[in-house]
């Protein structure tokens, strides 16, 4: 499958603990962005990644939430001291350097208990 | 930032029924991306079309970026073409290539 591959589907945390979410990105893509998308809405631009830089974060949130696509393995959206707001399906895309198109994974889903 | 705006919010239709979705959009784009969320939340790319018109089957779809908007055209409606139906954009002076999206289309086809 060549694919961006997306894991875990789902993802259960308690408030307080910390969320890992990966995105390995399809073959020959360079380029990775995340997106949330809230119950009912839209997806939400966060972050754009390429390996060992970050691009543009003007989406994340100020504070707990960090990316990475470092030069070996797939990029990571960390998400630390999680509350009930943070609840919503994280969704990864990838691109070769000219940008467009992006192809999406199939997401992970976070439940904060 | 780009605004995105999709018509109508809401569609239903009788299986077999012909509908058009409509996507309009703030500045200029260098990137317009059509998905279809099926209920399983997966999301499916559908098209990629910045200008002129693409076929898929019983799907096409239509940009007209001097006018600022985009149509989707679904044939023949299915059950399984149930779902949201997404457009996305990308500012074509940000450099970044984010992709902004509309608010979606849920449309439902009956049986």
């Amino acid at each position: 499958n060549a694919g961006v591959m997306q894991n875990p589907r789902h993802l259960v945390r308690r408030r307080g603990q910390e969320a890992r979410l990966r995105c390995s990105p399809m073959k020959g893509h360079s380029h990775v962005y995340w997106y949330r998308q809230l119950p009912e809405e839209g997806l939400k631009f966060m972050v754009y990644l390429q390996k060992e830089n970050i691009i543009d974060e003007s989406g994340m949130p100020k504070e707990r939430f960090s990316a990475e696509f470092p030069k070996e393995g797939p990029s990571i959206l960390r998400i630390q001291q999680v509350v009930r707001g943070d609840s919503a399906a994280y969704f990864c895309a990838s691109s070769s350097p000219g940008g467009q198109p992006q192809h999406f994974g199939d997401g992970t889903r976070l439940s904060i208990l | 930032g780009i605004q995105v705006e999709q018509s109508p919010p809401d569609l239903i239709l009788q299986e077999g029924a012909n509908s058009t979705l409509r996507c309009n959009f703030s500045d200029s784009v260098n990137n317009l991306q059509w998905f279809h969320q099926n209920p399983w939340g997966q999301l499916i790319n559908l098209f990629y079309i910045p200008s002129g018109t693409k076929q898929n089957g019983r799907l096409s779809a239509t940009t007209v970026a001097t006018e600022r908007y985009s149509l989707l055209y679904i044939s023949s409606s299915q059950t399984t073409d149930s779902g949201v139906y997404f457009c996305a954009s990308a500012y074509s002076g940000a450099g970044s290539y984010q992709l902004t999206f509309g608010k979606g289309t849920k449309l439902s086809v009956i049986p």
